[in-house]
């Protein structure tokens, strides 16, 4: 196992509410990555955090936010869901090593939101 | 254009042949590359780097052609527990901001016994 954790692991939520997921990175390392992947596609880069801020961000609305905590632990959170967030959440852990590259990632479970 | 295309499949092989899937991707500026393998419903877990000097893990040989932008995946002897879902990954990182990885659709495989 990769020792990346993620909760919950399934969720359902009505459109227009809000929703927090959380991702506990592995140890020793300092970056998280959050993706999201509807049924049937790859996976598709949100935002990455590293030093308790946003280091780079995907083509995603600003309804999308997120926290990275002292721990290395991370947030993501979507204000006034739409139908189309139904997805899997994944955040993925890694290393930033010099130059600001990022060493290989590796995801946690998931978790498995559903907007009615 | 998709930045990585993959042949979705699903390819159908019989147990203990070998199969191969390629991907290719339009970020010159890509610097590193992977594959990664997912279950149904589960994570995506790395099954390989790959390079351009080409790397070998057991069955699993993989390719980089930087000049044409194109990466395969080998599978020799393929097992039934190969069944599953193989992601053409690449990470355009180039130190001025996180890009993320950069996600084919993914080629599903069947290994039929």
């Amino acid at each position: 196992e990769t020792g990346v954790t993620q909760s919950p692991t399934h969720l359902i939520k009505t459109r227009g509410q809000q929703v927090t997921l959380r991702c506990s990175s592995q140890s020793g390392h300092n970056t998280v990555s959050w993706y999201q992947q509807a049924l049937g596609q790859g996976p598709q880069f949100i935002f990455q955090y590293y030093r308790e801020e946003e280091n780079g961000r995907g083509n995603f609305p600003p309804r999308f936010s997120g926290l990275q905590f002292p721990n290395y632990s991370s947030e993501l959170n979507v204000n006034a869901l739409e139908l189309d967030d139904s997805a899997l959440y994944l955040c993925a852990s890694s290393l930033m090593v010099a130059g600001g590259l990022t060493d290989t990632q590796y995801f946690g479970p998931g978790t498995r939101l559903t907007v009615l | 254009r998709k930045e990585v295309e993959q042949d979705p499949g699903p390819f159908n092989v019989p147990e203990g042949a070998t199969v191969a899937f390629n991907c290719t991707y339009s970020n010159s500026a890509s610097q590193s590359f992977f594959w990664y393998r997912q279950d149904c419903r589960k994570e995506p877990k790395l099954l390989m780097s790959v390079y351009s000097s080409g790397n070998e893990d057991g069955r699993f040989t993989a390719q980089l052609n930087r000049a044409s932008q194109y990466i395969s995946l080998l599978i020799r002897d393929s097992k039934l527990s190969d069944s599953a879902t193989y992601l053409c990954v690449v990470n355009a990182d180039s130190g001025g901001g996180a890009d993320g990885l950069t996600f084919g659709k993914g080629t599903h495989l069947i290994i039929q016994p």
